[in-house]
Order: C-alpha cells, then structure tokens, then sequence
C-alpha cells in the first residue's frame, strides 16, 4: 500500500512565525496534494503539485505556499502563521492518472497561538 | 454552498444494523465518486469507489449510485464496532483538473 510520512505530527506555533509542514511519499506517484480538515468542512484543498518543481493553487490557497523539490516530497509553508490557520493537515499523493484514488498521512495537527 | 453535501452528519447504529449514509453533488459535471474513511487519529483511506449507474459490492459495503440525481450512497450490513468512523464522500470531474473535492463527512457510531 501507498506510504505517505507527514512531519511533524503535531507543531505549537506563535502567530507571525514561519511554520513547514513536510510531506515525503516513497511510491514514485506523480501528484501530491495538500488539505486541511476543519469540523463542518471537510476536507479542503489547499495546493497541489503535479510533478517535481510544479505547484497548484486549490480552492483556499490564501496564506500558504507549496513547494515540490523532488518527485518524493512536498511541504506547506506558511510564512506568517495566524490562529485561523490552527487545524489539521494532511498530505496525500495518487498516480496522476486523472480519475485516481488517494492516499492520504497520518495528519499534521497545527496550533497557532 | 458545498458542491458536496453530505447527509447525515452524524449517525449511530447498533451493532449488526444497516447503516445508511448519503451524498448528493450539486454539480453535474461530477460523475465519479468515492467513500473515504478516516478513523481518528488517523488519516483518510478510500474505502471504495462506484463510477458507473447502479449498486457496487464490496464485502458488506454496497454503493449506489444514480447519475441523473447526482445521488450516491453507502449501506454498510452488519456494522461492527470497529465501522465507527468518519465517513467522507468524495468526487471528481473529468473536465477541469481532476480535483477531488470532499464532503463535509458522516460520523458513524456502531453501539456494541
């Protein structure tokens, strides 16, 4: 089955400060993706990538950037934390296939104080 | 307004009952479905995915599909205790980027 490893598994940070979420998939699929879980919301897509040195905005871009170095690893930064960041992320990847099933991490839990 | 919506948002069902749970697409260019299930603390895991009018098995899991409703749903028989999860529909469209767009989800308790 697909591994995809998040880093860290929770991260406390201060509003204003520079959070990296860090998202590494070892099964050579070409899209990578990135949501966050809010309750009530679902789960909500924030960029995605479709190859290495390529990113998407997705349907609430604001306040973040994605960068995808390589085809295995993909990170969120957020360059200048806010509290209505606090929330669950989550990466997954899929075989960029068009119609595809994901394979999602175990989550990132985000606290902005 | 969600282009996703599920129903209902909660559910809670004895053990060894029928647990039925329901997501319909306000935009008919959606014609591709999946349930995820996300245990807590854990991530979301596809649990099964119909394309096609009618019903698909898998085990006691049966989806339905109907197109021209843009209506799908998900019977679980025979619930266990460990069924007890977050239950996510999810669609695509094969115009536009592929984006899997997500349903609020349906948390299922099974009562032992």
């Amino acid at each position: 089955e697909a591994a995809v490893t998040q880093s860290p598994r929770n991260k406390v940070a201060v509003t204003g400060g520079k959070v990296t979420l860090s998202c590494n998939q070892t099964n050579n699929h070409n899209n990578m993706y990135w949501y966050r879980q809010d309750t009530g919301h679902g789960l909500r897509l924030i960029h995605y990538s479709y190859g290495a040195g390529s990113t998407e905005k997705g349907d609430i871009p604001d306040g973040y950037k994605a960068s995808r170095p390589s085809q295995e690893n993909f990170s969120l930064i957020l360059e200048l934390a806010t509290p209505s960041q606090t929330s669950v992320y989550f990466c997954a990847s899929g075989p960029g296939l068009g119609v595809e099933t994901l394979y999602f991490g175990s989550g990132t839990r985000l606290t902005v104080l | 307004q969600q282009k996703v919506q599920q129903s209902p948002e909660s559910l809670s069902v004895p053990e060894g009952g029928m647990a039925s749970l329901n997501c319909t697409s306000s935009d008919r260019n959606f014609q591709y479905f999946w349930w995820y299930r996300q245990h807590s603390g854990e991530g979301p895991k596809a649990l099964m995915s119909i394309f096609s009018d009618g019903d698909k098995k898998e085990g006691r899991f049966t989806a339905h599909l109907n197109k021209a409703s843009l209506h799908v749903s998900l019977h679980i028989r025979d619930s266990q205790p460990s069924d007890s999860a977050l239950y996510f529909c999810a669609a695509t469209s094969s115009s536009g980027s592929w984006q899997l767009i997500f349903g609020s989800g349906t948390q299922l308790t099974v009562m032992p």
